[in-house]
């Protein structure tokens, strides 16, 4: 079974500081997806970033990058220049290439602090 | 791209009496809808999986015949509470995936029902 954790329940970083997110996940397979959502206190889930797992390099948005580590099953994400809109749970998911079904870890609660 | 959108925001019913909440992909076609619960400060926990013009697959646990799931187009999916109880209230989420958009969920957002 796919799991997905995130061992950080709550974590806070001053404004325009950088912060990282961390998430291991445990699969047998070889071709999957990894994905960041954002879920502000509108609680709408947006997609941060997402990367492949065939794609070595790390996928990067603006302010957010990841260190995906695949021998390792790491995938933690990084914000720079942290702003407040930046408050929010974040999610950390795994696919697999050849299904549908996404698996979530347990949330981080991330406080931008002015 | 990629605008899911859910109605209604917010629903406020009695005890005993049904409630609709549909799900709708704006700019894309749907193959593949999900429905979420979601407590507070908690993860969001998957419902059931529903593919166009055929029936959902539920998760272990979840009623299917109290949370009725309905995909009749490539645009909607429709999740209905029968016989609604304070125990139902929650915070229901939808996402789909299609088309080019066929290997990443865009999520409705939301919906809040609670039961008196």
């Amino acid at each position: 079974a796919q799991t997905v954790t995130q061992s950080q329940p709550e974590m806070s970083v001053q404004e325009a500081e950088t912060v990282t997110l961390s998430c291991t996940y445990d699969t047998s397979e070889n071709n999957y997806y990894l994905f960041w959502y954002k879920q502000p206190p509108s609680r709408q889930m947006i997609l941060v970033i997402r990367q492949e797992a065939y794609k070595q390099q790390n996928a990067t948005e603006n302010r957010f990058s990841v260190n995906f580590q695949k021998a390792a099953k790491s995938f933690s994400l990084k914000i720079s220049d942290s702003q407040l809109g930046d408050t929010a749970m974040y999610f950390c998911a795994f696919m697999e290439h050849t299904g549908n079904q996404f698996y979530f870890g347990t949330g981080t609660s991330l406080t931008v602090i002015p | 791209g990629a605008v899911v959108s859910q109605h209604p925001s917010w629903v406020i019913c009695k005890s005993g009496t049904s409630v609709k909440i549909e799900c709708r992909s704006l700019d894309f076609q749907a193959t593949t809808m999900f429905w979420y619960r979601q407590f507070p400060k908690q993860s969001l926990m998957l419902m059931a999986t529903s593919n166009e013009g055929s029936k959902a697959t539920y998760e272990q646990g979840v009623e299917k015949d109290k949370f009725l799931i309905n995909h009749a187009s490539l645009t909607l999916s429709t999740l209905t509470v029968t016989s609604a109880h304070p125990e139902d209230s929650s915070f229901y989420i939808c996402s789909a995936t299609g088309g080019g958009a066929a290997d990443t969920q865009y999520f409705g957002p939301g919906t809040r029902l609670t039961v008196l």
